[in-house]
This record gives C-alpha cells, sequence and structure tokens, in this order.
C-alpha cells in the first residue's frame, strides 16, 4: 500500500538554524512527492513538489531531493525563519489511478525562536 | 485567480443536526476532492469528483455524508445526524486533469472546522 512516515513535531529551532525534516514513504509505484505547510487556522499551501526519481524539489528557501534508493523526501532549509513556523506535511500521490489519491503523513510542527 | 474558497469556515452544531459545507474550486479545474483532517494528523482522502460524476469514496464516507457536485463547479458537503467523531477539519483541493489522465498539483482551500457538541 501507500503510506507516508514524517518525523514528529515538534521541532524548535532558533532564526537562521539548519533545518531538516525527514520524510520517507511506500508506493506501489512511482508517486509523485509534495510537501505542503499549513499556517494557524488556514488550509494546505504547496509549497515544493517533484514528479520523478533525482528530481529537487525547491520554493522560498526550502528544498527537497526525491529519492527512490531511500524511498525519501527529507525537506531542509539553510536558515529557518520565525515566518516559517507553521506545521509541514510531507505527501504523496498514488500513480495508480488517474485521479492522484494523495497520502499524508501526520505534519511536523516547526517552532522557529527569535 | 482566486484560489479555492470554502463556506463557512467554521460550524458548531450540536449532535444529531444535519450540517453542509460548500467548496469553490479554482474555475478551470475539473477535478475536486474532499479531506478530512483531525487534530494532529494529516489530511485523509473522503472523495473525488471528475466535473460532476463522484468517482472514488473512501470507507471514511459513511452513509450518513454525502457530496454532489450538480453542475461540475461547486460542491457540497452534507453531514447528517451529527457525532461528536465528525468534529475535524473538512478541506477541500482542485486540481486540473493532464493529457493522458493524471492530475496537476491540489490546491486546497481554508478547511471548514466542524465542532459537534
Amino acid at each position: 500500500g501507500n503510506s507516508v512516515t514524517q518525523m514528529e513535531g515538534p521541532v524548535t529551532l532558533s532564526e537562521e538554524a539548519f533545518l531538516t525534516i525527514n520524510c520517507t514513504y511506500t508506493a506501489t509505484g512511482y508517486p509523485s512527492l509534495f510537501w505542503y505547510v499549513q499556517y494557524p487556522g488556514e488550509g494546505l499551501q504547496l509549497l515544493l513538489k517533484a514528479t520523478k526519481a533525482d528530481d529537487k524539489g525547491s520554493n522560498k528557501g526550502f528544498e527537497a531531493t526525491y529519492r527512490k534508493e531511500t524511498t525519501s523526501f527529507h525537506l531542509e532549509k539553510g536558515s529557518v525563519q520565525v515566518s516559517d513556523s507553521a506545521v509541514y506535511f510531507c505527501a504523496l500521490s498514488d500513480p495508480g489511478n488517474n485521479f492522484n489519491k494523495f497520502y499524508f503523513g501526520s505534519g511536523t510542527k516547526l517552532n522557529v525562536k527569535p | 485567480d482566486t484560489g479555492v474558497s470554502q463556506n463557512p469556515r467554521h460550524k458548531i452544531t450540536k449532535r444529531g443536526q444535519n450540517v453542509t459545507f460548500r467548496c469553490d474550486p479554482i474555475s478551470e479545474h475539473n477535478r475536486l476532492y474532499w479531506y478530512r483532517q483531525t487534530l494532529g494528523q494529516g489530511p485523509e482522502f473522503l472523495t473525488y469528483f471528475q466535473n460532476e460524476a463522484q468517482l472514488e469514496k473512501s470507507r471514511l464516507l459513511s452513509d450518513r455524508f454525502s457530496a454532489e457536485r450538480p453542475k461540475g463547479s461547486f460542491s457540497t458537503l452534507e453531514i447528517q445526524r451529527t457525532e461528536q467523531g465528525d468534529s475535524a477539519m473538512y478541506l477541500c483541493a482542485s486540481s486540473l486533469a493532464l493529457a493522458g489522465g493524471q492530475s496537476d498539483t491540489q490546491y486546497f482551500g481554508p478547511g471548514t472546522r466542524l465542532t459537534v457538541l
């Protein structure tokens, strides 16, 4: 089956620290992989995506590389800001059907302190 | 492009009452999805529409839940005889079908938070 596992939070960092949020997946085929971010009281916003192995998605200083050999899609940012405080969700879209059903991890809360 | 919108943003109801939520997708998107998100968890798939046709329903969608997309534009999700366990955030997303049938990225609305007392 399809599933996504994320590191548990919360993750608490000081401003300008390096961020890594681990994500691994299980899929029956070759999924697309996504990171979404959710700010308090809001819906999910697409942060970045990668559609095939070795692709690197990047946006707003965040990046993640699709690693087929380790079935991973870890999120990284070199220098976090207070405004990055949010919940981050890793997701995959099921390649086994045309409508791309999404499977989400349980989310990792990031707290960035000034 | 105004994005995906959902109404209401918050709904408080008593157990046993019926509630209805509305989702307006991005205008050119022909695919629409409903998800449920409980506290501390990621969204879980509920159902999917291609235009006006409901093509997939999760086992999470009990008989008390019904979703429609009558003209292939906005969608409604109704919960009958609400239970406390229905308390959650209900998220709507939309996407565009690509050549070959695959979907482009799903874009999410702000959600409707339901509290059943």
